[in-house]
């Protein structure tokens, strides 16, 4: 069965640290990874996207990266800013010639002041 | 990336009523559009594949007579909710597909409350 998991499901930290978000898949035949940031009341925004080659892609302070021996993919979020406080979306995309992805359930992150 | 735009982005209706929301790609022609739902703490959930000029493809468990959806343009989708009830309450987000990368772009969302 094609399913995407995140975890944590929650996460809280201090502003100006690090974290780390998780995402384990079991998506068949993969065609890319995408990881969306969406704030509360919004739609989401892609951050980065990784076919099966890439092992890793940095959009500012986003860091993600993947196994796609293992289906892992992290996200790393580097100087929290209040800002960053949103969910964080993995989506999976299947190489079937169309739009077929799967969704992860997402992590939502608080960053406190 | 394609802009995509909703309307409204919140509204309100009494239980019974029907309600319009509009998606629109305001810079990219988009044959294929989707509509989302999204209910708080959960992940988006799909509804519907729109192309333009034709039918809908609903998803299982989708109620196509109740969740109607026309993409008449290239620019525009709209999911009209029929006889709403409290239990459509809910966050509805559209995305335009890109055929070539297969991207997707979402739009804002529309929040709806039925009471």
């Amino acid at each position: 069965k094609n399913q995407v998991e995140q975890s944590p499901q929650s996460l809280i930290i201090l502003e100006g640290k690090n974290c780390t978000l998780q995402c384990n898949y079991t998506v068949s035949p993969f065609s890319n990874l995408r990881w969306y940031k969406q704030d509360t009341g919004r739609g989401p925004v892609s951050l980065t996207i990784m076919t099966f080659s890439e092992n890793t892609k940095s959009n500012g302070r986003y860091t993600a990266t993947l196994d796609a021996d293992t289906k892992q993919s992290s996200l790393h979020i580097t100087a929290s800013q209040l800002s960053d406080s949103a969910s964080y979306i993995c989506v999976v995309s299947l190489n079937t010639g169309g739009f077929k992805t799967i969704f992860g359930a997402g992590t939502r992150l608080f960053v406190k002041a | 990336g394609a802009v995509v735009s909703q309307h409204p982005s919140w509204v309100i209706c009494k239980s019974g009523t029907s309600v319009k929301i509009e998606c629109r790609s305001l810079d990219f022609q988009a044959t294929t559009m989707f509509w989302y739902r999204q209910f708080p703490k959960q992940s988006l959930m799909l509804m519907a594949t729109s192309n333009e000029g034709s039918k809908a493809t609903y998803e299982q468990g989708v109620e196509k007579d109740k969740f109607l959806i026309n993409h008449a343009s290239l620019t525009l989708s709209t999911l009209t909710v029929t006889s709403a009830h409290p239990e459509d309450s809910s966050f509805y987000i559209c995305s335009v597909g890109d055929g070539y990368s297969y991207e997707q772009y979402f739009g804002p969302g529309t929040r709806l409350t039925v009471t």
